[in-house]
C-alpha cells in the first residue's frame, strides 16, 4: 500500500531564502507523485506532478521538485521565498490498483517572515 | 470555465441534525471524492465514487452517506451519527483511465456544529 510522509508540520523561512519541504513516499509500484498548495479556507491547487520521464519537475510559482527513487523522496524547493508563498503544502501519491485515489501526507505549513 | 463547485461555503449544524454538502463538477470526470480536513491531520478520505450509481467507503465513512445519481453531482450527507462533524470538507474529481492525471478540488465547505 502506498503512503506519504511529510517531515516537518511547520517550516519557517525568511523572505528571499531557500524553501525546502520534504516528502517521502512508500510505493511498491512506480509512483505518481503530486504537490498541492492550499491557502486559508480554500481548496487545493496543483503545484506540480511527477509521472514518468524527467526526474526534475518544474511547477507554478517558481517551485520545483526532484524525484529520487533511491531515496523514495520527492522534496519541494523554491530558490527564493516570497511572502505570498505562505500556505499549507501537501504531498500526495496516486494509489495503485485502479482506485484512482490520491493518498495525502499530513501537510506542511510554510511561514515566510520579512 | 470547467471546475468543481461546492456549496455552501459555510454551514452550521445543530446537534442531531443531518446536513447535506453539495459538490458539482463540469469537468466530465468519472471519479469523485470527499475528503475531511482537520488541523494537523491532512486530508482523510470519506467516500469515493468511480462511476455513476456506485461508491465506496473511504477511511472514515462512519456517520456519512453519499449518492451518485448523476455524473456531475456527488452530495455528501453528514448524519447525526457523526459525533464530531466540525471540519473543513473538500470535494475532488479525477479523470480516470490515465494514472498521471491530477485531482481537481472545490473550494471547500466549513461545517460547524452549534
Amino acid at each position: 500500500a502506498q503512503s506519504v510522509t511529510q517531515l516537518g508540520s511547520h517550516v519557517s523561512v525568511s523572505e528571499g531564502a531557500l524553501v525546502l519541504l520534504r516528502c517521502n513516499y512508500s510505493s511498491s509500484v512506480p509512483p505518481y507523485l503530486f504537490w498541492y498548495v492550499q491557502y486559508p479556507n480554500q481548496g487545493l491547487q496543483l503545484l506540480l506532478k511527477y509521472t514518468t520521464g524527467a526526474t526534475l519537475v518544474k511547477g507554478i510559482n517558481g517551485f520545483e521538485a526532484e524525484f529520487k527513487k533511491s531515496e523514495t523522496s520527492f522534496h519541494l524547493t523554491k530558490p527564493s521565498a516570497h511572502m505570498s508563498d505562505a500556505a499549507e503544502y501537501f504531498c500526495a501519491v496516486r494509489a495503485s490498483g485502479g482506485y484512482n485515489k490520491l493518498i495525502f501526507g499530513a501537510g506542511t505549513r510554510l511561514a515566510v517572515h520579512p | 470555465d470547467g471546475g468543481i463547485t461546492q456549496s455552501p461555503k459555510y454551514l452550521f449544524r445543530k446537534e442531531g441534525q443531518n446536513v447535506t454538502l453539495s459538490c458539482e463538477q463540469n469537468l466530465n470526470h468519472d471519479a469523485m471524492y470527499w475528503y475531511r480536513q482537520d488541523p494537523g491531520q491532512g486530508l482523510r478520505l470519506i467516500y469515493y465514487s468511480q462511476i455513476v450509481n456506485d461508491f465506496q467507503k473511504g477511511d472514515i465513512a462512519e456517520g456519512y452517506s453519499v449518492s451518485r445519481e448523476k455524473k456531475e453531482s456527488f452530495p455528501l450527507t453528514v448524519t447525526s451519527a457523526q459525533k464530531n462533524p466540525t471540519a473543513f470538507y473538500l470535494c475532488a474529481s479525477i479523470r480516470t483511465g490515465n494514472p498521471n492525471t491530477e485531482a481537481f478540488f472545490g473550494q471547500g465547505t466549513r461545517l460547524t456544529v452549534v
